[in-house]
């Protein structure tokens, strides 16, 4: 019930793609769903996140979609550039609880 | 305002040694999280600090465990080091509420011989 799912666990997209990310959830009780970047020899950097009140929320090229009743949400980057070529990490949390994270997908954007 | 800093950055341990690593969170963050990136397990939590108090606690042995200063600064520490001990720790900081809106550090990559 504490798992979140992510997949797939690495993805090749060509310059100027939809790279699409999903994660599945179990504990409806979750109530903040974030997105995390991490580029090599960096820490994980917040990226977006979602509350389960809105079924869509965009900054910039990313953008999450929030299917409550599938228990799912995904991450899309529009336009993708190389320079969005990182680690992606979903999570879900509640109340004061520790995030509990997905595996990590392996995002490679090809020139 | 700086990010959050981790000292240090590359530490080589041998099998048995302790290891003491250091996190400074964003000034104003009262919270500090650790956590433990592995290739095959990604991102396991370890404990959270809030106010000098372990507030929540992940599934590893009595080996580590990690306090927090008054000024907020943390450390964690690793006794009788294993190999698979060898990972990347990470430390992440909050405003006050341990699940939302995490800065993480650089992290300290362990290797373990």
């Amino acid at each position: 019930q504490q798992q979140v799912k992510q997949s797939p666990q690495s993805l090749i997209v060509q310059k100027g793609g939809i790279p699409i990310i999903n994660c599945a959830y179990e504990n409806t009780a979750f109530d903040y769903f974030p997105w995390y970047q991490q580029f090599p020899g960096k820490g994980p950097a917040l990226l977006i996140a979602i509350r389960p009140d809105v079924s869509e929320k965009k900054e910039g090229r990313f953008t999450i979609s929030f299917n409550k009743s599938a228990k799912q949400f995904s991450l899309h980057i529009m336009d993708s550039q190389p320079g969005d070529s990182a680690t992606y990490f979903c999570a879900a949390s509640r109340d004061n609880y520790q995030l509990i994270w997905g595996a990590g997908t392996k995002l490679i954007i090809k020139p | 305002k700086a990010g959050v800093t981790q000292t240090p950055r590359y530490l080589i341990k041998t099998r048995g040694q302790q290891v003491t690593l250091s996190c400074s969170p964003i000034s104003g963050h009262r919270s500090v999280s650790w956590y433990q990136q592995t290739p095959g397990q990604g991102l396991q939590f370890l404990f959270e600090y809030f106010s000098e108090t372990q507030r929540n606690k992940g599934n590893f042995p009595g080996r580590f465990s990690g306090r927090q200063f008054s000024n907020s600064r943390s450390e964690m520490n690793v006794s009788t080091l294993e190999l698979g001990d060898s990972a990347l720790y990470l430390c992440a900081s909050s405003q006050d509420s341990l699940s939302y809106e995490q800065y993480f550090g650089p992290g300290t990559r362990l290797t373990v011989t």
